[in-house]
């Protein structure tokens, strides 16, 4: 067990509709990733946050917006739904100072009607 | 683009083999590399980093990096049957910075009793 914790575990949801997605980091860990894994394929980096704001984005369209607390937990935003956003939705927590070692936490699988 | 490239294998094992997981990078300036575990239904399990070139051992796993030939390797000594999962291979993001990690599509390994 990592110390990542993420809700909920199970979703699903109808194409056109929004999705909140919410992860709490590590204790110590003050930056949040997030990535998606289609089936059959690696995990895809979407964004980072650090001290609450956007630290960089990955090739995925702005209807994917996320948010960090001051305490360091997370928040990703799904807007207009589609079917291929079906994927597990996993979040990592690091911190800045011990070279970046990312830790995973359960993952969210989201499935899209 | 920044890319990782994995046998997608699949690649069995008996009991007590040395399973070896290969991995090429397309990045020459990537300097740190990851080995994730991931078993079916379950999140990426952080297994070795490896920053310089050269060995680096833990436990029955020992994991490789040749930046001159842009390659990354893990070995698994003695392989047991619960170490049957899919194994993601993971290199950075933009600027040698470990905040975006680029994942390959893994390989699966299966350890034959």
């Amino acid at each position: 067990e990592t110390g990542v914790t993420q809700s909920p575990t199970h979703l699903i949801k109808t194409r056109g509709q929004q999705v909140t997605l919410r992860c709490s980091s590590q204790s110590g860990h003050n930056t949040v990733s997030w990535y998606q894994q289609a089936l059959g394929q690696g995990p895809q980096f979407i964004f980072q946050y650090y001290r609450e704001e956007e630290n960089g984005r990955g090739n995925f369209p702005p209807r994917f917006s996320g948010l960090q607390f001051p305490n360091y937990s997370s928040e990703l935003n799904v807007n207009a739904l589609e079917l291929d956003d079906s994927a597990l939705y996993l979040c990592a927590s690091s911190a800045r100072d011990t070279q970046e070692t990312q830790y995973f936490g359960p993952g969210t699988r989201l499935l899209v009607l | 683009q920044k890319e990782v490239e994995q046998n997608s294998g699949p690649l069995s094992v008996p009991e007590g083999a040395i399973a070896s997981l290969n991995c090429t990078y397309s990045d020459r300036g990537s300097q740190s590399f990851f080995w994730y575990r991931q078993y079916s239904g379950k999140s990426p399990e952080l297994i070795m980093f490896i920053y310089s070139n050269g060995d680096k051992e833990d436990g029955r796993f020992t994991a490789q990096l040749n930046k001159a030939s842009q390659y990354v390797s893990l070995l698994i000594r003695d392989s047991q049957p619960s170490d049957s999962a899919t194994y993601l291979c993971a290199g950075p993001g933009s600027g040698g910075s470990n905040y975006k990690l680029t994942f390959g599509k893994g390989t699966l390994l299966t350890v034959n009793p």
